[in-house]
């Protein structure tokens, strides 16, 4: 399986925007680029995903290298409910287990007042 | 509309005792699986239900556990002889239709198992 690497953690001011580094130099051409968060005393929830292009949502952007090695997740204005442990996750489409989420120790990410 | 729900939310039990953890799926979602997580680490994957059926256990650590998802919606994992290295949070998470990679998986709040 292609591997992630992600910072263990980062902080932030609230309203201010926050990029969420992840590389992941071993991807193959048809991984998709997944990210989940795991809010304290929570399951993780779904973030975003993408597989070439750049993709917005309500939550979040992800920004996604040209040569796919690396990507960012970047939340707009962050608020003390994004204090959480985000986890980038890379989906392999043709794998008969893409089902399996595969987690690293994703970055914890904490929001200062 | 309801999330997934595990009961209990916390469970302690003596090494050696038997233990049964219960998911309730989002309605409708035929997928299901079961994740660990220990302390300080992501989720590790152990077991992937398609409806009733067990389509992946690679992830179950030994025969001690065992999960069942008798009529394709509840899933109950079940750990005998208990030993302190299950002490995790046990988190189940389900979805729609056949899993796939654009399958977002809704996660339930975790059990969290601790054997003394």
């Amino acid at each position: 399986d292609a591997k992630t690497t992600q910072p263990n953690s980062m902080e932030s001011n609230e309203e201010e925007p926050v990029h969420l580094p992840c590389n992941h130099s071993t991807i193959s051409g048809t991984d998709y680029i997944h990210w989940y968060r795991q809010l304290p005393s929570q399951g993780p929830e779904y973030v975003i995903h993408g597989l070439t292009s750049n993709v917005n949502n309500r939550m979040a952007s992800l920004a996604i290298a040209e040569d796919r090695k690396s990507s960012t997740l970047i939340l707009h204005r962050a608020t003390l409910r994004d204090a959480a442990v985000y986890y980038c996750i890379l989906r392999a489409t043709w794998m008969d287990s893409s089902y399996k989420l595969i987690f690293g120790s994703g970055t914890r990410l904490l929001v200062r007042p | 509309g309801a999330g997934v729900s595990q009961t209990p939310s916390n469970k302690v039990t003596e090494k050696g005792k038997y233990v049964e953890l219960r998911c309730d799926p989002i309605s409708g979602h035929t997928a299901l699986y079961w994740y660990r997580q220990s302390l300080g680490q992501g989720p590790e994957f152990l077991i992937y239900f398609q409806g009733t059926g067990a389509a992946d256990d690679s992830g179950l650590p030994n025969d001690r556990f065992f999960a069942v998802r008798p009529e394709g919606s509840v899933s109950t994992l079940k750990i005998q002889r208990t030993e302190r290295g299950d002490s995790a949070v046990y988190l189940c998470a389900s979805s729609k239709g056949l899993a796939g990679v654009w399958n977002e998986q809704f996660f339930g709040p975790g059990t969290r198992l601790t054997v003394l």
